[in-house]
């Protein structure tokens, strides 16, 4: 079955520090691997993509990985801020464009 | 750039009644997509648009749930008659075309309530 597990299904971190989201796909054939940002009452935004042969990607304070031989992705936010707050979706592309996603890591920053 | 507009943003109707949501994709997007976002979930695929041709709409409750993009830009979804387990988040998102890797943009999204 062509699915997307995230974990932990919700964290609560202090500003400034970091913290590691994971995602594990089993979709077949892959084609490459997303993260969306949803902030609460919002549309998804796309923050990296990634194909296997990328190992890492980075945007800003955002920074992904991919081990397509494990089929697992992470995400890592460094110096977190309260507007990281958000749900963050893995999302694995598979076969004729067809897209998983997982149901999300819940991201609660506090001051 | 203007993103993908959707309108109503929120919608509340009695069980029975029927709704449509609106997309406009971003300019020049062959390919559309609605999704269906049940609260603590991922989005779920309702079906996808290749210009106005359906490319897939194998999750999409035909019996209730009808869409359409006759002239390959905006597109309307319709639910007719709405069941309480459709109160959920619907989103638009659009695409250059349906290649891998194309970033997929998506809208605000349209929130049904079914009381």
């Amino acid at each position: 079955k062509n699915q997307v597990e995230q974990s932990p299904q919700s964290l609560i971190i202090l500003e400034g520090k970091n913290c590691t989201l994971q995602c594990n796909y089993t979709v077949s054939p892959f084609s490459n691997l997303r993260w969306y940002k949803q902030d609460t009452g919002r549309g998804p935004v796309s923050l990296t993509i990634m194909t296997f042969s990328e190992n890492t990607k980075s945007n800003g304070r955002y920074t992904a990985t991919l081990d397509a031989d494990t089929k697992q992705s992470s995400l890592h936010i460094t110096a977190s801020q309260l507007s990281d707050s958000a749900s963050y979706i893995c999302v694995a592309q598979y076969g004729n464009n067809r897209l998983a996603f997982g149901k999300g890591n819940q991201v609660v920053v506090i001051p | 750039e203007a993103g993908v507009a959707q309108s109503p943003r929120y919608k509340i109707i009695e069980k029975r009644q029927s709704v449509a949501f609106w997309c406009n994709p971003i300019s020049g997007h062959a390919t559309l997509y609605w999704y269906q976002q049940i609260l603590g979930q991922g989005p779920k695929l309702l079906i996808q648009f290749q210009n106005n041709g359906v490319v897939d709409d194998s999750q999409l409750p035909k019996d209730r749930f009808s869409a359409e993009r006759l002239k390959g830009v905006d597109s309307t979804l319709k639910i007719q008659p709405a069941k309480l387990e459709d109160s959920a988040v619907y989103l638009c998102a659009s695409s250059l075309r349906t290649v891998s890797g194309n970033t997929i943009y998506f809208g605000e999204g349209s929130w049904l309530t079914v009381v």
